[in-house]
C-alpha cells in the first residue's frame, strides 16, 4: 500500500462521540487526501492537504475537520459522529506531478451506532 | 449528478474468458482518465492512465481504450484469472482545480472457476 498506514482499521462508536482517524505515510509526498466510500457512490473527497498546515475542503466536508502538523501525518476528526458518517474512509497520497497518481491506504471501516 | 457512469454494475465470468467494462463520462475538458482495481477490503490501485490525446494503454492483461469524441472509455481484461475478481473504478481528473477528480461507482467483477 505504497507506504501508507491508517489507524484504526476498524472502529465502532456511538452517535455524538468524537472520533479521530489517522493516516501516516513514509513516502514524503506533498499531497494527502481523505475520502469516504459508500455503496452507490464513487469515492468522495472530504478534505485534502497540500502541505503542512495547508488544507482545503472537498465535496463532502460538513461534519469533518482535518489537521496536518507533520508531512507524514494527516488526521481526520469527526467532532460529533452521526450515523450518516458510517462509512469506509480511505486516505490517499500523491506527489505533485503531471499525472498526480493517488496511492491509497488500506481504509478504515467506521460504524456509528 | 455523478459525471462518470460505469457499466455493468456487476459481472460474473468464467476463468479464462475475456471481458470489457465500460465508462461513460461527461467531464469536459479533462486532464486524464485512470482505471483503478480495488480488491475487497483494500484501497484502489492504479491500472492505467490515459491523457485526452491517448487512445489506448496496456498493462499486462489489462487494456484501456479512450474515445474522447464520444466520451467513452473501456477496460478489456484478457484471459481472466481468479485474482481479477475485484471492483474496477473509472476516474476522471478535471482540468480546472488541480485536486478535482470524479470517481465512478465501479464495476464489481467476479471470476469463477
Amino acid at each position: 500500500d505504497a507506504g501508507i498506514t491508517q489507524s484504526p482499521r476498524h472502529k465502532v462508536t456511538e452517535t455524538g462521540t468524537p472520533v479521530t482517524l489517522r493516516c501516516h505515510q513514509t513516502e514524503n509526498h506533498r499531497y494527502m487526501y481523505w475520502y469516504r466510500q459508500d455503496p452507490g457512490h464513487g469515492l468522495r473527497l472530504i478534505h485534502y492537504s497540500y502541505g503542512v498546515k495547508d488544507t482545503d475542503k472537498g465535496e463532502v466536508s460538513d461534519g469533518y475537520s482535518v489537521s496536518r502538523s507533520k508531512t507524514e501525518d494527516f488526521l481526520l476528526t469527526l467532532e460529533s459522529a452521526t450515523s450518516s458518517q458510517t462509512s469506509v474512509y480511505f486516505c490517499a497520497i500523491s506527489p505533485r506531478d503531471s499525472y498526480n497518481e493517488q496511492f491509497f491506504g488500506p481504509g478504515t471501516r467506521l460504524t456509528v451506532l | 449528478k455523478n459525471q462518470v457512469e460505469q457499466s455493468p454494475q456487476s459481472l460474473i465470468i468464467l476463468e479464462g474468458k475475456n471481458c470489457t467494462l465500460q465508462c461513460n463520462y461527461t467531464v469536459s475538458p479533462f486532464s486524464n482518465l485512470r482505471w483503478y482495481k480495488q480488491d475487497t477490503g483494500r484501497g484502489p490501485v492504479s491500472l492505467t492512465i490515459m491523457t485526452f490525446s491517448e487512445n489506448t494503454k496496456s498493462n499486462g492483461r489489462y487494456t484501456a481504450t479512450l474515445d474522447a469524441d464520444t466520451k467513452q472509455s473501456s477496460l478489456h481484461i484478457t484471459a481472466s484469472q481468479l485474482s481479477d475478481s475485484a471492483s474496477y473504478i473509472c476516474v476522471v481528473r478535471h482540468i480546472e482545480g488541480y485536486q478535482k477528480v470524479t470517481f465512478g461507482i465501479g464495476t464489481k467483477l467476479q471470476v469463477i472457476p
